[in-house]
């Protein structure tokens, strides 16, 4: 069965550090791989996807993700955190021919000045 | 994209009644799905709606608790039923545009008390 783990509850760095958002896998087949934000009483918003193109995936408002099949890993990172970026992160998972859009149990990152 | 509109965008219930939440997509769409999310929890899948089929639920949802209506490509109603305050959550409704992805309505925020 399709999976996704995401390692870290709450994830705080600083204004202008690196973030690391993990994001591990399990899936029989190649996955598609989604990172999703949610901002304080809005709905999901889809940050950027793997789709079996390109290992290294570029999103929205700075954010890129890259897939690692020998690691089952799809760690969302930032290089320069902004307060504006403070939300919860979900990562997801397609399996292929499986329909279903299946939720990690989320990240809540905090960034303080 | 895809610009998805629910109705009520929140509401207060008392237990033991019932409440329909109204989902609007802005183009005709094949999949919708409807997801919970509990407070400060993940989004757990409902079910799958598809135009001119039954819906198809998760484990854990019945279609007594939870009917869906789908009458046609760009809607979909989700009621639920004999509400309790474990029903407080947040209820999203969500379309798939192709294979890959996926987009939520800014979902409807339940309180049962």
């Amino acid at each position: 069965a399709q999976s996704v783990t995401q390692l870290g509850s709450h994830v705080s760095v600083s204004e202008g550090a690196l973030v690391l958002l993990r994001c591990n896998y399990s899936s029989s087949v190649p996955p598609y791989l989604f990172w999703y934000v949610q901002y304080p009483n809005q709905g999901l918003q889809l940050l950027l996807k793997y789709t079996s193109a390109a290992t290294l995936v570029k999103g929205i408002n700075g954010f890129e993700a890259e897939f690692k099949k020998s690691e089952t890993s799809f760690h969302l990172t930032k290089p320069s955190a902004h307060m504006s970026d403070a939300a919860e992160y979900f990562c997801a998972v397609v399996s292929g021919g499986y329909n279903k859009l299946i939720f990690g149990a989320g990240t809540r990152l905090a960034v303080h000045p | 994209s895809a610009v998805i509109s629910q109705k009520p965008s929140r509401d207060i219930c008392q237990r033991g009644t019932s409440l329909t939440i109204q989902c609007q997509v802005d183009s005709q769409v094949t999949m919708m799905f409807w997801y919970r999310q509990q407070p400060g929890q993940s989004l757990t899948l409902i079910a799958t709606a598809n135009q001119g089929s039954e819906a198809t639920y998760e484990s854990g949802f019945v279609i007594d608790k939870f009917p869906i209506s789908r009458p046609n490509l760009t809607f979909s109603t989700l009621t639920v039923s004999n509400m309790s305050p474990e029903d407080s959550s947040i209820y999203l409704c969500s379309v798939r545009r192709g294979s890959e992805e996926q987009y939520f309505g800014p979902g409807t925020r339940l309180t049962v008390t």
